[in-house]
């Protein structure tokens, strides 16, 4: 069975803490996506990698394909980091689905 | 403005009727996808598209059912058939299904079963 498996499920940081949110599959990805939800539910695609490591702005997202391990990192956060971060895999196939990650509910206090 | 619109953000609906989610985009996607959300769940797949006129059950597809007649339009019908409806329903589209892209999420719209 193909899963994804993100920790930690809740997260709390104070503003201008480094964090870190780890996501594990369990079989070889063709690409693997990074999703942020804020609490009105709308959904934002932050990365998409298949090796490496990617930045943007403040956020860095890794991936090791051998562990079949990513992490997403958040430098200085900020309150409105709060959200839920998302870890998503594609398998590959014909139909371009992804399998997602339950989320880590990240809270970033002032 | 590109993007995917869903409508309503918020439905109610008696038990036994039959409801219709909108999802329309004007990013000229070929794919498109409908997940189901849960508390304490990751999305789940129910239905999505490569083409028009053409669509794939997903992984719950029971007691939906969906229709592609335009490209840009990707309607779920939530039947009297899903015995647990009540869900926050997320619509994506895709440049290209089956090759590395980024899915394109609508705002999503909440149901609730009275």
């Amino acid at each position: 069975k193909n899963e994804v498996e993100q920790s930690p499920q809740n997260l709390t940081a104070q503003e201008g803490e480094f964090i870190t949110i780890n996501c594990s599959y369990s079989v070889g990805i063709s690409a693997l996506h990074w999703l942020q939800q804020h609490p009105g539910g709308g959904i934002v695609s932050l990365f998409m990698l298949s090796s490496g490591k990617k930045k943007h702005g403040r956020l860095i997202a890794t991936i090791n394909i051998q562990e079949k391990h990513s992490s997403l990192h958040i430098t200085a956060s900020h309150p409105r980091d709060s959200a839920v971060y998302i870890c998503a895999v594609n398998y590959g196939g014909s139909q371009g689905n992804l399998i997602f990650g339950k989320g880590t509910k990240l809270s970033v206090k002032p | 403005d590109g993007g995917i619109t869903q409508s309503p953000k918020y439905l109610f609906r008696k038990e036994g009727q039959n409801v219709t989610l909108s999802c329309e985009q004007n990013l000229n996607h070929d794919a498109m996808y409908w997940y189901r959300q849960d508390p304490g769940q990751g999305l789940r797949l129910i239905y999505y598209s490569q083409i028009v006129n053409d669509f794939q059950k997903g992984d719950i597809a029971e007691g939906y059912s969906v229709s592609r007649e335009k490209k840009e339009s990707f309607p779920l019908t939530v039947t009297s058939a899903q015995k647990n409806p009540t869900a926050f329903y997320l619509c994506a589209s895709s440049s290209l299904a089956g090759v590395l892209d980024t899915q394109y999420f609508g705002p999503g719209t909440r149901l609730t079963v009275l």
